[in-house]
């Protein structure tokens, strides 16, 4: 299994441009969730996901999409980029029943910079 | 909504000291409590974790303990050796429903030689 697989692993962009940050995981995970990682702030929650067809907000929403139209993909999409969106990105997934069910595996991570 | 603070933000220990963590959470809903170890430009992963139905969990060098009246729970590390030097998050959630899982702002340990 590649577990978590996240793409691109570095990005640059410009200040209102958009792109789509890619997540997929081979696990049959139900769950899947999108955390930014900025200096002292620690992992803050943007979106998760449940199951297919379903997501909600976390922590910090604002300027982000999200969708999960199957089981195995959830992209995170920065509509019009800012420089307040420049941090590390990480793509969780967990399994929704079972012992195991709150171990949540990361993505290696994308480091975005919004100049 | 859930709320996770975490203490100290930075901490260096001598090789072979014991290290200690803290975390408080205000859902008195949570009944799981993770850490994880995030090594310098690596994923976070998993190290131990404990549901409030225990006090105290134990795996070789690390144990959990937490305090669910005062909505506090700790990370010890003893006998340290260079290889704990990471960063430590801990994080709260509710077991048996789809909640979202809750971080800490992390804990960047330092093992001095």
């Amino acid at each position: 299994n590649a577990g978590v697989t996240q793409t691109p692993k570095f990005q640059v962009l410009k200040t209102g441009q958009s792109m789509t940050l890619q997540c997929a995981q081979d696990m049959n995970h139900e769950y899947m969730s999108w955390y930014r990682q900025d200096p002292g702030m620690g992992l803050r929650l943007i979106h998760y996901s449940v199951g297919a067809g379903i997501t909600d907000q976390g922590e910090v929403p604002n300027g982000y999409n999200v969708s999960r139209s199957t089981t195995e993909d959830f992209p995170l999409r920065l509509l019009s980029a800012a420089p307040s969106q420049t941090s590390v990105y990480f793509c969780a997934s967990r399994r929704g029943t079972g012992k195991t069910k709150n171990i949540q595996y990361f993505g290696a991570g994308t480091r975005l910079s919004v100049l | 909504g859930e709320n996770v603070e975490q203490h100290p933000s930075t901490l260096s220990v001598q090789e072979g000291d014991s290290a200690v963590i803290k975390c408080t959470y205000s859902d008195s809903a949570s009944n799981y409590f993770p850490w994880y170890k995030q090594e310098l430009g690596k994923r976070p992963q998993l190290i131990i974790d404990i549901r409030s139905n225990v006090g105290e969990k134990k795996d070789q060098r690390i144990a959990v303990t937490l305090n669910k009246t005062a909505k506090h729970f700790s990370l010890h590390i003893t006998e340290t050796q260079p290889e704990d030097s990471a960063v430590y998050f801990c994080a709260a959630t509710y077991y048996s429903s789809a909640s979202k899982i809750i971080f800490g702002s992390g804990t960047r340990l330092s093992i001095r030689p």
